[in-house]
């Protein structure tokens, strides 16, 4: 699976857009980029997934680049319920025997602010 | 409602005990996986079942066991063999697809603390 790299944190001003970034450069071609947040002390939750068209869902957009070297998760209009690490994971479909593990990265924390 | 119960949420246990964190999903998932987080850090894979009576180790199963005896259970012991079992343990379930990867919907987690 290609690595990822986020930026450790941010913070979003409430009510303004959050574009977290993440690069993979050496992805797949197929490969897809999955997004997950985990709040304090929950669970992870799945936010959305993407090979190479953008995708646009009730939680978020995803934005992928052209060349798939990299992507941008869009918040439209950040909550203080939006706080949360998000985690950027690329991987082929299919499950564990196909080779479709998640690897979970250190994530970006995500702090929106009043 | 659908979803993955874990259970216990706290618990403490002694240095040399064995224990048992249990996993129950509804969500009729084929695919369930125990994850391990430490306090600033990602997920690490612990174990994986694609079916009952399957299972397969992930990168950090030494001092770990688990069963599958029924689709909608997977319990994992922490032995008195993992030598730093102290962490924040997640449970996740997915359906199984041959196409498109399914997603993972985790637990609210357990969180084991060694004295």
């Amino acid at each position: 699976d290609a690595k990822t790299t986020q930026p450790p944190s941010m913070d979003c001003a409430e009510g303004r857009a959050a574009n977290l970034p993440c690069n993979h450069s050496t992805i797949s071609g197929n490969e897809y980029v999955y997004w997950y947040r985990q709040i304090h002390s929950q669970g992870p939750q799945y936010i959305i997934h993407g090979l190479k068209n953008n995708e646009t869902n009730e939680m978020a957009s995803l934005i992928i680049t052209e060349d798939r070297k990299s992507s941008t998760l869009i918040l439209p209009h950040a909550t203080l319920r939006d706080t949360a690490v998000y985690y950027c994971i690329v991987r082929v479909a299919g499950g564990y025997n196909q080779g479709g593990k998640l690897i979970f990265g250190q994530g970006t924390e995500l702090s929106v602010k009043p | 409602d659908g979803g993955i119960t874990q259970s216990p949420k706290y618990l403490f246990r002694k240095e040399g005990q064995n224990v048992t964190l249990s996993c129950e999903q509804n969500l009729n998932h084929d695919a369930m996986y125990w994850y391990r987080q430490d306090p600033g850090q990602g997920l690490r894979l612990i174990y994986y079942s694609q079916i009952v009576n399957d299972f397969q180790k992930g990168d950090i199963a030494e001092g770990y066991s688990v069963s599958r005896e029924k689709k909608e259970s997977f319990p994992l012991t922490v032995t008195s063999a993992q030598k730093n079992p102290t962490a924040f343990y997640l449970c996740a379930s997915s359906i199984v697809r041959t196409t498109i990867g399914g997603e993972l919907f985790f637990g609210e987690g357990s969180r084991l603390t060694v004295l």
